[in-house]
């Protein structure tokens, strides 16, 4: 697609249930960022993906939370048992690798942990 | 304390106002500064991006780095209702990614015709 497609656009779970999040980055795009927005603050960095490398976990603020990226395109945010405090805009950027003046981020899928 | 910090805001000016909008950083090492604009339920969009100290114009937005001290600014001139968004900062070391940025909180601008 033209851009960075993420669904679903809004996701409402009970607590303690397990969610997927899904992120299409731009076809060619061989870097994947996933951060967490939550209602008035900045972008919370999560994970990282590069190519082939092994991803950049470090952002990640529990074992509850997972990312997958298959095949270098497609990649899946889990969140586990999910609380509250969860709740949150996700959103999903996909840049060339080297390109350090642009991220291109999708519209976000947000979460409503009820 | 943080990397970026950003005024909070929220910004409520009359459209044609001239808007200022400010963030300090700490870390030495940043050299390119981004400002994203984000719509209500929409992802960040690139606005502008200034590598090391100048300033940038682009139409009714300029950029502007002060690297000694440590301060970036956005200045929108006339502006419009449809600049109404959230503006988030952001810096980057070297040769990172973009992906890495550190970003600030976000300053919510409302515009008002």
């Amino acid at each position: 697609g033209a851009g960075v497609s993420q669904s679903p656009s809004n996701k409402v779970t009970e607590k303690g249930k397990d969610v997927e999040l899904r992120c299409d980055p731009i076809s060619g795009h061989t870097a994947l960022y996933w951060y967490r927005q939550s209602l008035g603050q900045g972008l919370e960095f999560l994970i990282y993906f590069q190519g082939n490398s092994a991803p950049d976990k470090s952002g990640l603020p529990s074992d509850r939370f997972s990312a997958e990226r298959t095949g270098g395109s497609v990649s899946t945010l889990t969140i586990q048992r999910t609380q509250q405090e969860d709740s949150a805009v996700y959103l999903c950027a996909s840049t060339f690798a080297g390109m350090n003046t642009e991220a291109f981020f999708g519209q976000g899928t947000r979460l409503t942990v009820v | 304390q943080k990397e970026v910090e950003q005024d909070p805001g929220p910004l409520s000016v009359p459209e044609g106002a001239i808007v200022s909008l400010n963030c300090t950083y700490s870390n030495s090492a940043f050299q390119y500064f981004m400002w994203y604009r984000q719509y209500s339920r929409k992802g960040p969009e690139l606005l502008m991006y200034t590598y090391s100290s100048g300033n940038k114009e682009d139409g009714r937005f300029t950029a502007q780095v002060d690297k000694s001290s440590k301060y970036i600014s956005l200045f929108i001139r006339d502006s419009q209702p449809s600049d109404s968004a959230t503006y988030l900062c952001a810096m980057i070391a070297g040769n990172t990614n973009a992906g890495k940025s550190t970003f600030g909180d976000g300053t919510t601008l409302t515009v008002k015709p």
